[in-house]
């Protein structure tokens, strides 16, 4: 049974760059939720997704956006990138009925130069 | 107030011994809370519901104190496996959830 994945590991880009993360969800598993982790900080939700629609969103601009796949994978893409987005970025997976116990997946580090 | 406060830590242990923190939540309608547990540089991983019964888990005690708006959790017998940053979740209500800063605890041998 495949948990969380996610794509690339670790992501390198240069400020005012546009980046794409990638997510496949815990087999079985319905909703995909993304996070923001700064160093020494707790996640930070970004938004959740369900049946290919952003479900919920958390405090963040307009340059981070999403999309979920019929077959569930996310995508995480933030434009115009800046110094403060450097961070890891966390997917999570849930069953919807339970969406509160969550999955992760082991993240991408994003580092912006 | 912060929606979900913690004692960032460091915590220094010594192995054997017992260790407890808690973690303090402002919504008073908050409906369910976790522990999650998260080491350097891995990603966060489920390690106990808390219950308003409160619940056990071999070595690890978590409770609910609605009155006083905060949950604990105890640790007995520390390994040094236990060394990690502890994370204290909260569901205010709806599929969100909203989680703390951690607290950071190590385990001395």
């Amino acid at each position: 049974d495949a948990g969380v994945t996610q794509s690339p590991t670790h992501l390198i880009k240069t400020r005012g760059q546009q980046v794409t993360l990638r997510c496949s969800p815990k087999s079985g598993h319905d909703t995909v939720s993304w996070y923001q982790q700064a160093l020494g900080q707790g996640p930070q939700f970004i938004f959740q997704y369900y049946e290919e629609e952003e479900r919920q969103r958390g405090n963040f601009p307009d340059r981070f956006s999403g999309h979920q796949f019929p077959n569930y994978s996310s995508e995480l893409n933030v434009n115009a990138l800046l110094l403060g987005d450097s961070a890891l970025y966390l997917c999570a997976s849930s069953l919807t009925s339970s969406s509160y116990e969550q999955y992760f997946g082991p993240g991408t580090r994003l580092t912006v130069t | 107030r912060k929606e979900v406060e913690q004692d960032p830590g460091p915590f220094n242990v010594p192995e054997g011994a017992t260790v407890a923190f808690n973690c303090t939540y402002s919504n008073s309608a908050s409906q369910s809370f976790f522990w999650y547990r998260q080491d350097c540089r891995k990603e966060p991983k489920l390690l106990m519901s808390v219950y308003s019964s409160g619940n056990e888990d071999g070595r690890f005690t978590a409770q609910l104190n609605r009155a006083s708006q905060y949950i604990s959790l105890l640790i007995r017998d520390s390994k040094l496996s236990d060394s990690a940053t502890y994370l204290c979740v909260v569901n205010p209500g709806g599929d969100k959830i909203i989680f703390g800063k951690g607290t950071r605890l190590h385990i001395l041998p």
